[in-house]
């Protein structure tokens, strides 16, 4: 989850695919997990959630898998839309308080 | 709209000078953080507050400082601005100190000339 400072990598998907946004966390000791999403202009909108006892967790159209043994976290949107188009990133909280570290993020661009 | 207000929405300024920023949290929360989105560093942590008290410190240097107040606003002031301050400072809010969601405000965007 260490910031990668410019870099941005982009996925481009068609509309009505299923997308996959991959993150890898840096922090053993993370308890919890969070996916944002943010458009131009606005904060970082949450999305959702998860904490390490879990390993997968369903919203609506989005789902989030933690893989603790790999540090890795996925999100999963199905039949993306063009209102997805964003960057989203991940955050992890493994600190004391409740201080985020966040990703370098991914922009998602929808094609119609 | 996640509930958090944030003024100004656009501040521009020079270097040397001192601005604040300001934050209301969602209502119910408690907890008050501020972040720094830049090109260059991404989204980091400043600092957090919980029910008026400074809770964790991220990278926050000397020349900034924060506080929340009774009615649970906060500000973040920045003094002796430099080029490099420029970016967007978010508030967030949560109702927890602690392994809570934290809820993001529109942001206030800094361009120190």
């Amino acid at each position: 989850g260490e910031n990668v400072g410019l870099h941005l990598p982009t996925l481009s998907v068609q509309e009505g695919d299923n997308s996959i946004i991959n993150c890898a966390y840096s922090n053993s000791a993370s308890d919890y997990f969070i996916w944002y999403k943010q458009e131009s202009g606005k904060g970082p909108q949450f999305i959702i959630d998860i904490r390490s006892n879990m390993d997968k967790r369903q919203g609506q159209r989005v789902t989030v898998l933690l893989n603790k043994t790999v540090k890795h976290l996925s999100l999963q949107i199905a039949a993306t839309q063009p209102g997805d188009s964003a960057v989203y990133f991940c955050a992890e909280n493994g600190a004391a308080g409740n201080k985020l570290t966040f990703g370098g993020g991914t922009r998602v661009l929808v094609k119609p | 709209d996640s509930g958090v207000t944030q003024t100004p929405k656009h501040l521009i300024t020079a270097t040397g000078q001192r601005v604040t920023l300001r934050c209301s949290p969602r209502s119910g929360d408690l907890s008050v953080y501020w972040y720094q989105q830049s090109l260059d560093q991404g989204l980091q942590f400043l600092i957090q507050y919980y029910n008026g008290e400074e809770r964790a410190k991220g990278n926050i240097l000397e020349r900034f400082s924060a506080q929340q107040f009774p009615d649970l606003h906060s500000e973040l002031n920045l003094s002796s601005l430099e080029l490099g301050d420029s970016a967007l400072y978010f508030c967030a809010s949560s109702r927890l100190a602690y392994t809570d969601t934290q809820y993001f405000g529109p942001g206030t965007r800094l361009t120190v000339l």
